[in-house]
């Protein structure tokens, strides 16, 4: 089946730390791979998303690269901000998987100065 | 502003009662999906409509129901609420269907959701 499996938190770092969190994903078929955020008492917003392997998607200074290989797609950044504190969802769609998209149980980000 | 509408943004109401949740999709989206986000269940997808005609079905309870209309807005009807009920619920849209589309991956745009408290 699909599914996405991702780290659990808390997460709690300092700021300008270093952040990465795993995710890893089962796809029956070719999946496109999505970071979204949840910011405090707001929708989900997307932050990045890879289309087929190898490709890596960026924003906000966040990065993960969609790794066909070991069927992961951790997300990472360099130096964290007090402002990056929210809920991060790993997710995947397939086109031929009933029409879905499948989220992780999210990992909670807490950023302290 | 995500261009995807939610209505009410807070609900309070009583065990037993019944409510509707309405979600206008960003203009030109055909994809509507509903979720439920409660503190202990994570992000539950509950139900999907394309262009009108429901596509896919998650973890939704008999209890609920929802449509997407001609217009493409959806309403998601909750009847006798539990107080098991309380969360906050969420509307997506998207272009078109799950997966790669011709311009790129498909994307799920959400709604701010509506925070519902049953009592």
């Amino acid at each position: 089946g699909n599914s996405v499996t991702q780290m659990e938190g808390p997460v709690t770092l300092s700021e300008e730390a270093f952040l990465t969190i795993n995710c890893t994903y089962t796809a029956t078929g070719y999946p496109s791979l999505f970071w979204y955020v949840q910011y405090p008492g707001e929708g989900l917003q997307l932050l990045l998303k890879a289309t087929k392997a190898d490709d890596k998607g960026s924003n906000k200074g966040f990065e993960a690269t969609y790794r066909k290989e070991t069927t992961s797609f951790h997300l990472e950044k360099g130096s964290v901000q007090v402002s990056d504190s929210a809920v991060y969802f790993c997710a995947l769609s397939v086109s031929r998987a009933g029409n879905q998209f499948y989220f992780g149980t999210g990992t909670s980000l807490t950023v302290i100065p | 502003d995500s261009g995807v509408t939610q209505t009410p943004k807070h609900l309070i109401t009583a065990t037993g009662q019944r409510v509707t949740l309405r979600c206008s999709p960003r203009s030109g989206d055909l994809s509507v999906y509903w979720y439920q986000q409660s503190l202990d269940q994570g992000l539950q997808f509950l139900i999907h409509y394309y262009n009108g005609e429901e596509r896919a079905k998650g973890n939704i309870l008999e209890r609920f129901s929802a449509q997407q209309f001609p217009d493409l807005h959806s309403e998601l009807n909750l009847s006798s609420l539990e107080l098991g009920d309380s969360a906050l619920y969420f509307c997506a849209s998207s272009v078109g269907l799950a997966g790669y589309s011709s311009s790129g991956a498909n994307v799920l745009t959400f709604g701010a959701g509506s925070r519902l408290t049953v009592l």
